[in-house]
């Protein structure tokens, strides 16, 4: 069975700290999605990730995307309270159908 | 642009009732999805489209139903609701290559 794991699952931050999203697949991908949702609100994209070793940047999140150890992250730099969120990655097993398989989410709430 | 616009917003449905959710998107992207999301977790895919005339399972069909017969629209059909069914429904639009999928607002549906 197809799977994608993030962890944490909850991550609870000060303001001004440091900190990393991981996001674990099952299966062959060279393309992943970060969106980002705020509460009671559609998703966002954040970033697009097409290739092994691909490293996007905006403001103060960063993903990366490892393809031969499946695992992509997306790190958090000098965190602010505005980046509270939940965070999710995708994996694109659909080819040029595009279809995505979900992470179950990271909450990140960031404290002032 | 609209972008994807998903109506109506929030409903209530007694079990074995039907109801169509609609999806209509103003950018002519081909590909077109639709997904739920069950409180705290991911986005799964229902059913998605390559293109007016053309439709294919996603993950959980069981219970749904999709037409395409434009490139705008794409409604989803509940033929008889169950308590299951009780979720958020997204809508979501790409273009050609390897875009982002943009999605609508959300449909929040309850059924008793």
């Amino acid at each position: 069975e197809l799977k994608v794991e993030q962890n944490p699952l909850f991550l609870s931050m000060q303001e001004g700290k440091n900190y990393t999203i991981y996001c674990n697949y099952s299966t062959t991908s060279d393309r992943l999605y970060w969106y980002r949702q705020d509460p009671g609100k559609s998703l966002e994209s954040l970033f697009v990730l097409l290739s092994n070793g691909a490293v996007k940047q905006e403001g103060r999140l960063m993903a990366s995307l490892d393809t031969k150890a499946r695992l992509s992250t997306l790190h958090i730099t000098a965190a602010v309270h505005d980046l509270s969120a939940t965070y999710f990655c995708a994996v694109d097993i659909g080819g040029a159908t595009n279809k995505l398989i979900f992470g179950t989410g990271t909450l990140l709430a960031v404290q002032p | 642009n609209a972008g994807v616009t998903q109506t109506p917003k929030f409903r209530i449905l007694k079990i074995g009732q039907s109801m169509t959710l609609q999806c209509t998107q103003d950018m002519n992207h081909n590909y077109m999805y639709w997904y739920r999301q069950d409180p705290g977790m991911g986005l799964k895919l229902i059913y998605y489209s390559v293109g007016a005339g053309i439709t294919d399972k996603g993950e959980v069909p069981n219970g749904y139903n999709v037409s395409r017969s434009t490139t705008e629209d794409f409604p989803l059909r509940l033929e008889l609701a169950a308590p299951s069914q009780t979720s958020v429904y997204f809508c979501a639009s790409r273009t050609w290559g390897l875009q982002p999928q943009h999605f609508g607002d959300g449909t929040r549906l309850s059924i008793l």
